[in-house]
C-alpha cells in the first residue's frame, strides 16, 4: 500500500537549520513533494524533486532523496520565525495517479 | 488569494442538517479534488474531478456527494453527517490530472466543519 510517514513535531531555534524527515513505501514514485501549511491557510507548495534526482536546492530551502532508503528531507538553513508552520510531505506514482500526503510535521521556531 | 476560494470557512451543523461546502477557481485549471484534513491524520484524498468527470472516489461515505458543474467549480454535499467527521475540508485544482508529470496541486484555505 501506499504510506507516507512523517514525526508530528519539531522544535528548532531561529538561525539554527532545520530538517524535517519523511519516509514513503512506494517505490515506482516519480515525483516527491514539500508542501507548507501557515495557519489558517491551505497548503502552498514549496519545492519538489523528480525520483531520478538525488538534491534538489532552492535558495534556503535543499531536498534530499534516498530512494534505495526511501527516504526524503527537507532542510532549511537560518530558520525563521515566519518559517513556522506545518509541513507535508508527499508522492505521486505513476500507477496510482495520486498524490498520498504525510500526516504533515509542525515546525516550532522559538527565539 | 491562493486562485482558489473556498466557502463557508466555518460551518456548524447537526447530525439532521443539510448543507454544502463551496470550491471555485480561476485559474484555468481542469482538475479539482477534495481532500479531508484530521488532526494528527495524513491528507485524506475523497474525490477527484477531471474535465468534469469524477475520476476517483476514496471509499468516501455516501453522506458526501460531490458535484462539479464545470471546470471552475467544485461542491461537497453533506448530510446526516457524523461527529467524526468534524474536519478541515481542503479543495484544491490542478491543471490536469496527477498522472501528467510533476502537476502540481494550489490549495484553499479550507471550510472548517463541526458536527454537533
Amino acid at each position: 500500500g501506499e504510506d507516507v510517514e512523517q514525526s508530528l513535531f519539531l522544535s528548532v531555534r531561529e538561525g539554527d537549520s532545520s530538517v524535517i524527515n519523511c519516509t514513503y513505501t512506494d517505490s515506482s514514485s516519480t515525483y516527491l513533494y514539500w508542501y507548507k501549511q501557515e495557519p489558517g491557510a491551505g497548503l502552498q507548495l514549496l519545492t519538489y524533486i523528480f525520483s531520478n534526482m538525488d538534491m534538489k536546492q532552492d535558495q534556503r530551502l535543499t531536498v534530499l532523496l534516498n530512494k534505495k532508503d526511501k527516504h526524503l528531507s527537507l532542510r532549511i538553513a537560518d530558520t525563521q520565525t515566519g518559517d513556522s508552520a506545518i509541513y507535508f510531505c508527499a508522492e505521486i506514482t505513476g500507477t496510482a495517479s495520486k498524490l498520498t500526503f504525510g500526516t504533515g510535521t509542525r515546525l516550532q521556531v522559538t527565539l | 488569494e491562493t486562485g482558489v476560494t473556498q466557502t463557508p470557512r466555518h460551518l456548524v451543523m447537526g447530525m439532521t442538517n443539510k448543507k454544502s461546502l463551496k470550491c471555485e477557481q480561476h485559474l484555468g485549471h481542469n482538475a479539482m479534488y477534495w481532500y479531508k484534513q484530521s488532526a494528527k491524520k495524513p491528507l485524506e484524498l475523497m474525490f477527484v474531478y477531471n474535465f468534469k468527470e469524477q475520476t476517483e472516489n476514496n471509499s468516501v461515505p455516501s453522506r458526501f456527494s460531490p458535484e462539479c458543474p464545470n471546470s471552475s467549480h467544485l461542491f461537497l454535499h453533506l448530510h446526516t453527517l457524523q461527529p467524526e467527521d468534524s474536519a478541515l475540508y481542503l479543495c484544491a485544482s490542478s491543471q490536469e490530472g496527477l498522472n501528467s508529470g510533476a502537476n502540481v496541486l494550489t490549495f484553499g484555505a479550507g471550510s472548517r466543519l463541526t458536527v454537533l
